[in-house]
């Protein structure tokens, strides 16, 4: 199976920050990368596929860069909805793997 | 718009079964392939089973293989994942969530709500 790895594990951030999280594959897997965000309770949204191209109705503020075996995300101007654990997963081999997560939190 | 509920979770004995469902609705069902993708409570991501849009392939994640099996009827827009001798690690939300193209090698573009599946004595 292909292994995801995701850093930091966690992050403070302010309002009106940009940040960044960085997903790293075990191989390659050329750009076959989505970006999801989960919030408390709730089910995953998807937000990027295929490593920089925006699910529809997202805002721009989410951008994603990559390919091979390693990718970012980068949220511009950080809102108070924002602050949500954000995962990668790789499909292109199954099983589909997802990384272990980033939680995005308020300082 | 696109709606996916799913349904059938509760609290079941260790090796029971338990069947969910999962209801499509606002798309063309029979268009796209469907997976089945769980979390464990304070837990990370884990697909479990996905099915190509005619359901003619399948594939599961080995922690379930040979225990769980996936299938699709269009007839009724419905996805479903029998699951048999249940394990007290396969405790967990289940999402069904629809991948954005007929291929299983697509990204899942949108999820349900989740069932809460309960294994325990």
């Amino acid at each position: 199976d292909i292994q995801m790895t995701q850093s930091p594990s966690s992050l403070s951030a302010s309002v009106g920050d940009r940040v960044t999280i960085t997903c790293r594959a075990s191989q390659g897997i050329s750009n076959d990368l989505a970006w999801f965000q989960q919030k408390p309770g709730k089910a995953p949204k998807s937000l990027i596929y295929a490593a920089s191209n925006l699910q529809s109705g997202v805002p721009s503020k989410f951008s994603g860069s990559g390919s091979g075996t390693d990718f970012t995300l980068t949220i511009d101007s950080l809102q108070p909805e924002d602050f949500a654990t954000y995962y990668c997963q790789q499909y292109n081999s199954y099983p589909f793997t997802f990384g272990p997560g980033t939680k995005v939190n308020i300082k | 718009q696109v709606q996916l509920v799913e349904s059938g979770g509760g609290v079941v004995q260790p090796g029971r079964s338990l069947r969910l469902s999962c209801a499509a609705s606002g798309f063309t069902f029979s268009n796209f392939a469907m997976h089945w993708v769980r979390q464990a409570p304070g837990k990370g991501l884990e697909c479990v089973a996905v099915i190509s849009y005619a359901g003619s392939n399948k594939f599961y994640a080995d922690s379930v293989k040979g225990r769980f099996t996936i299938s699709r009827d269009s007839s009724k827009n419905t996805l479903f994942l029998q699951m048999n001798s249940l394990r007290a690690e396969d405790t967990a939300v289940y999402y069904c969530a629809r991948a954005g193209g007929s291929g299983v090698y697509s990204s899942l573009d949108h999820w349900g709500q989740g069932t809460l599946v309960s294994v325990s004595s």
